[in-house]
Formats: C-alpha cells, sequence, structure tokens
C-alpha cells in the first residue's frame, strides 16, 4: 500500500541554523500539508500546498518557513533560522482531493538546542 | 476561531467493552468530521470521517455519530482488544476543504 514518507527521522539543530524537512508524498495526491506536534501538545496545522502554490497556512507558518516542491516528487518544509520552540515532530500529509481523508508520514523528530 | 475539543483524560476499559469518546466543536457545524488513531512517536492514521448529513458511520468494529444539534461527535470502539490501545483524535475540516483542526486526542488504554 503507498504510504507517505519522511526523512530524516530524526533532525537535530543549534538556535540558528536552517534545517529542510522532507516529504515524499503518495504518488497520486494533489495536495500536501505540513502539520507539526510539540511533545503533549495538539497536531498544529501549519501549511497546505496545491497546484505549486500555498493554498492556506496558519499563523505559525512565518516568514521563517516556506514550502516548496522542487521535482514533482518531493515536498520540503524549509525553516531559515530555527528556534527552541521550534522543537516539535513535524508531519507532511497528503491526500487525492481537498475534502478526504489526509495520509500522514511517520514524522520528523526536530531538536533545536 | 473554530474550536474542537476532546476529554483529554485517560479512558481505561476491560477487554471486549465498548469504548466511547466525545468530540465537541464550536460554532458552525463543519462539514466533516474525521477520526484518527496515533500510536506513541508515530503519524496520525484515517480511521473514519462523517459528513453533517450524516448521523452514523460504520467500519469493522468502530462507529462514529455526528449530532449538529449538540454540536457533537461520539467515536465507538466495540469489542476492545488490547491492540486498540493508542490515542484518538478528532479533526473538523476547515471551511476551505484544507486544513485539519485537530482536538487534543482521548488516550485509550484496553486492559486484558
Amino acid at each position: 500500500e503507498p504510504e507517505v514518507t519522511q526523512t530524516p527521522s530524526h533532525q537535530v539543530t543549534q538556535m540558528g541554523q536552517e534545517v529542510i524537512l522532507r516529504c515524499v508524498p503518495i504518488s497520486n495526491h494533489l495536495y500536501f500539508y505540513w502539520y507539526r506536534q510539540i511533545l503533549g501538545q495538539k497536531v498544529e496545522f501549519l501549511v497546505s500546498f496545491y497546484n505549486n502554490e500555498i493554498s492556506e497556512k496558519s499563523e505559525i507558518f512565518d516568514d521563517q518557513f516556506s514550502v516548496e516542491r522542487p521535482d514533482g516528487s518531493n515536498f520540503t518544509l524549509k525553516i531559515r533560522s530555527t528556534k527552541l520552540e521550534d522543537s516539535a515532530m513535524y508531519f507532511c500529509a497528503s491526500t487525492p482531493g481537498g475534502a478526504y481523508e489526509q495520509y500522514f508520514g511517520p514524522g520528523t523528530r526536530l531538536t533545536v538546542t | 476561531s473554530q474550536k474542537i475539543e476532546q476529554n483529554s483524560e485517560a479512558l481505561n476499559i476491560q477487554e471486549g467493552k465498548t469504548a466511547t469518546l466525545t468530540c465537541n466543536y464550536t460554532n458552525y457545524s463543519p462539514a466533516y468530521l474525521q477520526w484518527y488513531r496515533q500510536d506513541p512517536g508515530r503519524g496520525p492514521v484515517f480511521l473514519l470521517l462523517i459528513r453533517e448529513n450524516e448521523k452514523e458511520k460504520r467500519k469493522e468494529r468502530l462507529k462514529v455519530t455526528f449530532d449538529t444539534t449538540l454540536k457533537q461527535s461520539l467515536f465507538h470502539i466495540t469489542a476492545s482488544q488490547p491492540a486498540d490501545s493508542a490515542t484518538y483524535l478528532c479533526a473538523r475540516l476547515g471551511a476551505a476543504g484544507n486544513k485539519l483542526t485537530f482536538g487534543g486526542g482521548t488516550r485509550v488504554l484496553v486492559k486484558p
């Protein structure tokens, strides 16, 4: 069964450094998402992406964040200058259509020291 | 803003019994409510979706109801098994059909 994959599974970085989290969505899906989950807290929406552009973003998704689909298969989340409070589990998700169930990847645990 | 609330207390239940979880939302009824399962350190896994014009949806031992008057969805696991132990998340789909807004989840522990 096709699944969403994410790399790396765990990323440790120093405050102020740039990180890129990578995702490979399911191949025939059209909508792509990033969510994050701080330890012990809710899963929070960051951004949705459709037709090569951002369709919606949350207040969390400020100028430090960007997304890209560089080659038609990968979907990346970049954090330009990481802060301690960016430490969280980051989940990528995809769906064939906007109102369908979302398929989540296994997540990347980001630790900012 | 649209809020979605779940009982944050863990639910301990004996194997074979029915677990019932509650999800309450504010403001207007979402067109869709979705339920996901999350195991520790893993991504959410989709279980069931119910539309606002549907009263009930079933899948194997799972049942979801949607009451727009009470602004509530109930999630039932019948004949529960230890393998059902996990956190169950309720989520509403945004008006634009894009983002999911999740509740905090209810942890279920099924004891043999």
